[in-house]
Protein backbone atom coordinates (compact mmCIF):
# COMPACT_ATOMS: atom_id res chain seq x y z
CA UNK A 1 0.00 0.00 0.00
CA UNK A 2 1.30 3.21 -1.15
CA UNK A 3 -0.33 5.26 1.80
CA UNK A 4 -2.55 6.81 -0.58
CA UNK A 5 -6.61 5.30 -0.48
CA UNK A 6 -9.46 6.60 -2.74
CA UNK A 7 -12.84 5.27 -2.07
CA UNK A 8 -14.92 4.31 -4.49
CA UNK A 9 -12.98 2.22 -6.40
CA UNK A 10 -15.62 1.91 -9.33
CA UNK A 11 -18.06 3.84 -10.09
CA UNK A 12 -20.83 4.32 -13.15
CA UNK A 13 -23.14 7.16 -13.41
CA UNK A 14 -25.62 8.88 -15.12
CA UNK A 15 -25.34 11.91 -16.72
CA UNK A 16 -27.21 13.68 -14.86
CA UNK A 17 -25.72 12.11 -11.55
CA UNK A 18 -23.98 13.85 -8.57
CA UNK A 19 -21.16 11.89 -7.12
CA UNK A 20 -17.81 12.63 -5.85
CA UNK A 21 -15.21 10.89 -5.38
CA UNK A 22 -12.61 10.75 -1.88
CA UNK A 23 -8.85 10.24 -1.91
CA UNK A 24 -7.31 10.30 2.00
CA UNK A 25 -3.43 10.39 2.50
CA UNK A 26 -1.57 9.24 5.54
CA UNK A 27 1.92 10.21 4.84
CA UNK A 28 2.15 13.75 6.30
CA UNK A 29 2.49 15.40 2.76
CA UNK A 30 1.72 18.91 2.14
CA UNK A 31 0.41 18.44 -1.24
CA UNK A 32 -2.43 16.67 -3.24
CA UNK A 33 -3.31 15.92 -6.79
CA UNK A 34 -6.02 15.04 -8.75
CA UNK A 35 -5.24 13.08 -12.50
CA UNK A 36 -7.52 11.41 -15.42
CA UNK A 37 -5.88 8.65 -16.94
CA UNK A 38 -7.28 7.49 -20.23
CA UNK A 39 -5.99 4.61 -22.54
CA UNK A 40 -3.05 5.99 -24.88
CA UNK A 41 -3.15 9.47 -23.58
CA UNK A 42 -0.16 10.61 -20.76
CA UNK A 43 -1.92 11.34 -17.25
CA UNK A 44 -3.50 14.50 -16.95
CA UNK A 45 -3.00 16.74 -14.31
CA UNK A 46 -6.66 18.82 -12.90
CA UNK A 47 -5.65 19.91 -9.74
CA UNK A 48 -3.05 20.41 -7.57
CA UNK A 49 -3.52 21.71 -4.21
CA UNK A 50 -0.59 22.54 -1.53
CA UNK A 51 -1.20 23.54 1.76
CA UNK A 52 -5.29 23.32 1.52
CA UNK A 53 -5.25 26.07 -1.32
CA UNK A 54 -5.86 25.03 -4.93
CA UNK A 55 -2.29 25.87 -7.12
CA UNK A 56 -3.10 24.59 -10.48
CA UNK A 57 -6.45 24.20 -12.45
CA UNK A 58 -4.94 22.83 -15.61
CA UNK A 59 -8.36 24.33 -17.77
CA UNK A 60 -10.53 21.31 -16.81
CA UNK A 61 -14.43 21.49 -17.23
CA UNK A 62 -16.76 23.05 -14.33
CA UNK A 63 -18.41 20.12 -14.08
CA UNK A 64 -15.81 18.99 -11.96
CA UNK A 65 -14.85 20.54 -8.61
CA UNK A 66 -12.76 19.91 -6.07
CA UNK A 67 -12.43 19.87 -2.57
CA UNK A 68 -9.99 20.17 -0.17
CA UNK A 69 -10.70 20.76 3.58
CA UNK A 70 -7.23 19.56 5.15
CA UNK A 71 -3.86 18.31 4.11
CA UNK A 72 -5.11 14.42 4.45
CA UNK A 73 -8.36 14.61 2.50
CA UNK A 74 -9.31 15.99 -1.11
CA UNK A 75 -12.55 15.13 -3.24
CA UNK A 76 -13.75 15.66 -6.87
CA UNK A 77 -17.04 16.43 -6.81
CA UNK A 78 -18.75 15.21 -10.12
CA UNK A 79 -21.86 16.45 -11.63
CA UNK A 80 -23.69 16.25 -15.20
CA UNK A 81 -20.22 14.60 -16.67
CA UNK A 82 -20.07 12.80 -20.45
CA UNK A 83 -19.37 10.03 -21.63
CA UNK A 84 -15.76 10.47 -22.65
CA UNK A 85 -15.06 11.20 -18.47
CA UNK A 86 -14.95 7.82 -18.38
CA UNK A 87 -11.39 6.84 -17.10
CA UNK A 88 -9.11 6.14 -14.06
CA UNK A 89 -9.26 9.45 -12.13
CA UNK A 90 -5.87 8.99 -9.91
CA UNK A 91 -5.20 10.96 -6.29
CA UNK A 92 -1.65 11.83 -5.35
CA UNK A 93 0.26 13.34 -2.68
CA UNK A 94 3.77 14.66 -2.30
CA UNK A 95 6.36 16.71 -0.09
CA UNK A 96 7.62 19.66 -1.32
CA UNK A 97 10.65 18.57 -3.01
CA UNK A 98 14.02 18.24 -1.18
CA UNK A 99 16.86 16.61 -1.83
CA UNK A 100 15.20 13.40 -0.05
CA UNK A 101 12.18 13.79 -1.63
CA UNK A 102 11.10 13.52 -5.22
CA UNK A 103 7.93 11.92 -6.59
CA UNK A 104 4.44 11.79 -5.99
CA UNK A 105 2.53 8.92 -4.30
CA UNK A 106 -0.39 8.05 -6.08
CA UNK A 107 -3.87 5.82 -4.93
CA UNK A 108 -5.14 2.79 -6.69
CA UNK A 109 -7.59 5.09 -8.50
CA UNK A 110 -11.38 5.17 -9.22
CA UNK A 111 -12.74 3.50 -12.58
CA UNK A 112 -15.56 6.13 -13.50
CA UNK A 113 -17.95 5.17 -16.24
CA UNK A 114 -20.22 7.53 -17.66
CA UNK A 115 -23.41 6.09 -18.81
CA UNK B 1 4.83 18.26 -30.79
CA UNK B 2 4.15 16.60 -27.43
CA UNK B 3 6.23 17.10 -24.55
CA UNK B 4 7.73 13.70 -23.79
CA UNK B 5 7.37 10.75 -26.02
CA UNK B 6 7.23 7.25 -25.40
CA UNK B 7 6.48 3.85 -27.49
CA UNK B 8 3.19 2.60 -26.10
CA UNK B 9 4.47 -0.87 -26.86
CA UNK B 10 3.25 -3.73 -26.07
CA UNK B 11 7.17 -5.30 -25.37
CA UNK B 12 6.79 -8.61 -25.11
CA UNK B 13 10.20 -10.47 -23.94
CA UNK B 14 11.25 -14.01 -22.22
CA UNK B 15 12.00 -13.91 -19.09
CA UNK B 16 15.76 -13.21 -18.54
CA UNK B 17 16.11 -11.02 -20.99
CA UNK B 18 17.02 -7.35 -20.63
CA UNK B 19 14.83 -4.67 -21.58
CA UNK B 20 15.36 -1.38 -22.58
CA UNK B 21 12.40 1.35 -22.15
CA UNK B 22 13.01 4.50 -23.63
CA UNK B 23 11.52 8.47 -23.62
CA UNK B 24 12.31 11.90 -25.47
CA UNK B 25 11.61 14.87 -24.66
CA UNK B 26 11.50 18.43 -25.63
CA UNK B 27 11.75 20.57 -22.69
CA UNK B 28 15.69 21.16 -21.79
CA UNK B 29 14.77 23.07 -18.64
CA UNK B 30 13.35 19.68 -17.15
CA UNK B 31 16.07 18.20 -14.15
CA UNK B 32 14.43 15.43 -12.79
CA UNK B 33 13.70 12.23 -14.22
CA UNK B 34 11.56 9.84 -12.90
CA UNK B 35 10.10 6.28 -13.95
CA UNK B 36 6.88 5.06 -12.42
CA UNK B 37 5.71 1.03 -12.86
CA UNK B 38 2.28 0.90 -12.91
CA UNK B 39 0.63 -2.86 -12.35
CA UNK B 40 -3.04 -3.67 -13.94
CA UNK B 41 -5.99 -2.16 -11.15
CA UNK B 42 -3.40 -0.07 -9.43
CA UNK B 43 -2.18 3.31 -9.63
CA UNK B 44 1.73 3.97 -10.59
CA UNK B 45 3.94 3.77 -7.73
CA UNK B 46 7.71 5.74 -8.59
CA UNK B 47 10.88 2.82 -9.32
CA UNK B 48 13.20 5.47 -9.48
CA UNK B 49 14.82 8.82 -10.03
CA UNK B 50 17.84 11.07 -11.51
CA UNK B 51 18.76 14.32 -11.34
CA UNK B 52 20.12 16.15 -13.82
CA UNK B 53 22.21 14.12 -16.44
CA UNK B 54 24.08 10.30 -15.49
CA UNK B 55 23.24 7.05 -14.24
CA UNK B 56 21.96 5.31 -11.61
CA UNK B 57 21.09 2.04 -10.61
CA UNK B 58 19.02 0.03 -7.89
CA UNK B 59 19.38 -3.78 -8.24
CA UNK B 60 18.39 -4.67 -11.24
CA UNK B 61 17.17 -1.51 -12.37
CA UNK B 62 19.51 1.20 -14.00
CA UNK B 63 18.13 4.60 -15.01
CA UNK B 64 20.01 6.91 -17.80
CA UNK B 65 19.70 10.70 -18.90
CA UNK B 66 21.19 12.18 -21.63
CA UNK B 67 20.18 15.78 -21.61
CA UNK B 68 22.42 16.40 -24.61
CA UNK B 69 20.31 14.55 -26.28
CA UNK B 70 16.83 15.03 -24.37
CA UNK B 71 16.36 11.46 -24.35
CA UNK B 72 16.29 8.29 -20.70
CA UNK B 73 16.54 4.94 -20.43
CA UNK B 74 15.73 2.19 -18.26
CA UNK B 75 17.01 -0.88 -18.27
CA UNK B 76 15.82 -3.44 -16.40
CA UNK B 77 18.19 -6.73 -16.31
CA UNK B 78 17.31 -10.45 -15.92
CA UNK B 79 13.77 -9.46 -16.19
CA UNK B 80 10.95 -11.60 -14.16
CA UNK B 81 7.55 -12.25 -14.93
CA UNK B 82 6.66 -9.66 -11.93
CA UNK B 83 7.80 -7.14 -14.00
CA UNK B 84 5.35 -6.99 -16.32
CA UNK B 85 3.63 -3.67 -16.12
CA UNK B 86 3.44 -0.39 -17.59
CA UNK B 87 6.18 1.58 -17.19
CA UNK B 88 5.89 5.56 -17.76
CA UNK B 89 8.89 8.12 -18.03
CA UNK B 90 8.07 11.23 -16.17
CA UNK B 91 9.89 14.50 -16.08
CA UNK B 92 9.96 18.04 -13.58
CA UNK B 93 11.37 21.44 -13.40
CA UNK B 94 13.26 22.39 -10.48
CA UNK B 95 12.02 24.14 -7.31
CA UNK B 96 8.50 24.08 -5.87
CA UNK B 97 6.18 21.47 -5.86
CA UNK B 98 6.00 18.96 -8.14
CA UNK B 99 4.42 19.52 -11.81
CA UNK B 100 5.02 16.33 -13.25
CA UNK B 101 4.76 15.57 -17.25
CA UNK B 102 4.47 11.91 -17.95
CA UNK B 103 4.76 10.14 -20.64
CA UNK B 104 2.10 7.84 -22.09
CA UNK B 105 3.52 4.77 -20.62
CA UNK B 106 5.01 1.09 -22.36
CA UNK B 107 3.30 -2.04 -21.76
CA UNK B 108 5.70 -4.77 -20.46
CA UNK B 109 5.23 -8.49 -20.99
CA UNK B 110 7.49 -10.41 -19.94
CA UNK B 111 6.84 -14.28 -20.96
CA UNK B 112 7.86 -17.36 -18.54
Amino acid sequence: ETGVTQTPRHLVMGMTNKKSLKCEQHLGHNAMYWYKQSAKKPLELMFVYNFKEQTENNSVPSRFSPECPNSSHLFLHLHTLQPEDSALYLCASSQERTSLSVGQFFGPGTRLTVL
Amino acid sequence: QKEVEQDPGPLSVPEGAIVSLNCTYSNSAFQYFMWYRQYSRKGPELLMYTYSSGNKEDGRFTAQVDKSSKYISLFIRDSQPSDSATYLCAMTLSGGYQKVTFGTGTKLQVIP
